[in-house]
């Protein structure tokens, strides 16, 4: 399978827990998205990648957030001191400029539960 | 605030009817309107997407609908299927590449 892959599919940690998620995109492509997804809502963005550079943040990211993208292949995202209202879908997309638009590609998502 | 609204919520129909979700966008700078499904336990797969100098695109049983001046697009699917229940996203984006704003997502549930 050449899809976008995330790991680990499930994350359950206790309050105040650092945690760590990786995404590895489809070969080649040169953009990496990270977005959250919580019950009954749509995908809501975190940041994104143009290989290695971090282009864009959102201002919802607390300094609790960080992500990287060393060598622009793989990422990780990293949650420190974990809270409850971090408890969450965390997705990975991936894409290449195709035609007229940036046609992303989703991975399974991280499913994060905070106790 | 959530740029791009999506109604219903949910929707109920039977095998052979025809869905329809509409979504409303004020940011008049997206320039690129996807469409996402997602089964449970499952990320966004794109369905079909289209670009405002188009007004319908069509890509087998799904359709889009482009409304420019009033800033509306909603996805149809023909013929409903029960493999077609899941949670549709619609989604909009600047210079048609860039972060995805998505909708807040309508469950489709096809019956027998």
């Amino acid at each position: 399978d050449t899809g976008v892959s995330q790991d680990p599919r499930h994350k359950i940690t206790k309050r105040g827990q650092n945690v760590t998620f990786r995404c590895d995109p489809i070969s080649e492509h040169n953009r990496l998205y990270w977005y959250r997804q919580t019950l009954g809502q749509g995908p809501e963005f975190l940041t994104y990648f143009q290989n290695e550079a971090q282009l864009e943040k959102s201002r919802l990211l607390s300094d609790r957030f960080s992500a990287e993208r060393p060598k622009g292949s793989f990422s990780t995202l990293e949650i420190q001191r974990t809270e409850q209202g971090d408890s969450a879908m965390y997705l990975c997309a991936s894409s290449v400029l195709a035609g007229y638009a940036d046609t992303q590609y989703f991975g399974p998502g991280t499913r994060l539960t905070v106790l | 605030q959530q740029q791009v609204k999506q109604s219903p919520q949910s929707l109920i129909v039977q095998k052979g009817g025809i869905s329809i979700i509409n979504c409303a966008y004020e940011n008049t700078a997206f320039d690129y309107f996807p469409w996402y499904q997602q089964f449970p336990g499952k990320g966004p797969a794109l369905l079909i997407a289209i670009r405002p100098d188009v007004s319908e695109k069509k890509e087998g049983r799904f359709t889009i609908s482009f409304n420019k001046s009033a800033k509306q697009f909603s996805l149809h699917i023909m013929d409903s299927q029960p493999g077609d229940s899941a949670t549709y996203f619609c989604a909009a984006s600047k210079d048609s590449w860039g972060k995805l704003q998505f909708g807040a997502g309508t469950q489709v549930v096809v019956t027998p």
